[in-house]
């Protein structure tokens, strides 16, 4: 079954502990993108990568980092989780940028505290 | 940059009558607009799609209006049912990056 795949789904953790969040897709898609939804303010992109070693940053970068070793792997990476990072994440695939369909994953729940 | 303007932020309709979401967008270079619809609890789902060389496309009860002119689109959803109780999302593409609206709560009356 061609998916998405984040873990954890639902994440609670404390100020300036690392973590990281992982997604995967089965699809061989070159594109994939991170994204936060926050109550009014839609979906905004964190980062987005278009290939393997080819990452840039979205609208709301500050306080992640992003890597594509492989293909299928796009972890998202919070080295200090503050508490305004507090949010639903969703990881997204397509075949390419642009006119492609984008295939979300279930989203990951964070708070922090 | 590109923004996209996503109306009206809840829409309320009985079961049985029609909805209607409207987006407008800013850079005229754009050339696809997609439709998410998400459901409670999961990831946006890509409902309908259209291009800028159409100016409508229909699925079903689903109908997606382009105005290039105006640089704005429509959502329309006829014949309302429980099912489509859901936040619904548009999107524009600029640049090769998807830009998207605010999204719609729309609430199906029984």
């Amino acid at each position: 079954e061609a998916q998405v795949t984040q873990n954890p789904r639902y994440l609670i953790t404390v100020t300036g502990k690392k973590l990281t969040v992982t997604c995967s897709q089965n699809m061989n898609h070159e594109y994939m993108s991170w994204y936060r939804q926050d109550p009014g303010l839609g979906l905004r992109q964190i980062y987005y990568s278009m290939n393997v070693e080819v990452t840039d940053k979205g609208d709301v970068p500050e306080g992640y980092k992003v890597s594509r070793k492989e293909k299928r792997n796009f972890p998202l990476i919070l080295e200090s989780p503050s508490p305004n990072q507090t949010s639903l994440y969703f990881c997204a695939s397509s075949f390419r940028t642009g006119g492609y369909e984008q295939y979300f994953g279930p989203g990951t729940r964070l708070t922090v505290t | 940059g590109e923004n996209v303007e996503q109306h009206p932020s809840t829409l309320s309709v009985q079961e049985g009558d029609s909805a209607v979401i409207k987006c407008t967008y800013s850079d005229s270079a754009s050339n696809y607009f997609p439709w998410y619809k998400q459901e409670l609890g999961k990831g946006p789902q890509l409902i309908i799609d259209i291009r800028s060389n159409v100016g409508e496309k229909k699925d079903q009860r689903i109908a997606v209006t382009l105005n290039k002119t105006a640089k704005h689109f429509s959502l329309h959803i006829t014949e309302t049912q429980p099912e489509d109780s859901a936040v619904y999302f548009c999107a524009a593409s600029s640049n090769y990056q998807l830009i998207w609206g605010a999204g719609t709560k729309l609430i199906i009356k029984p």
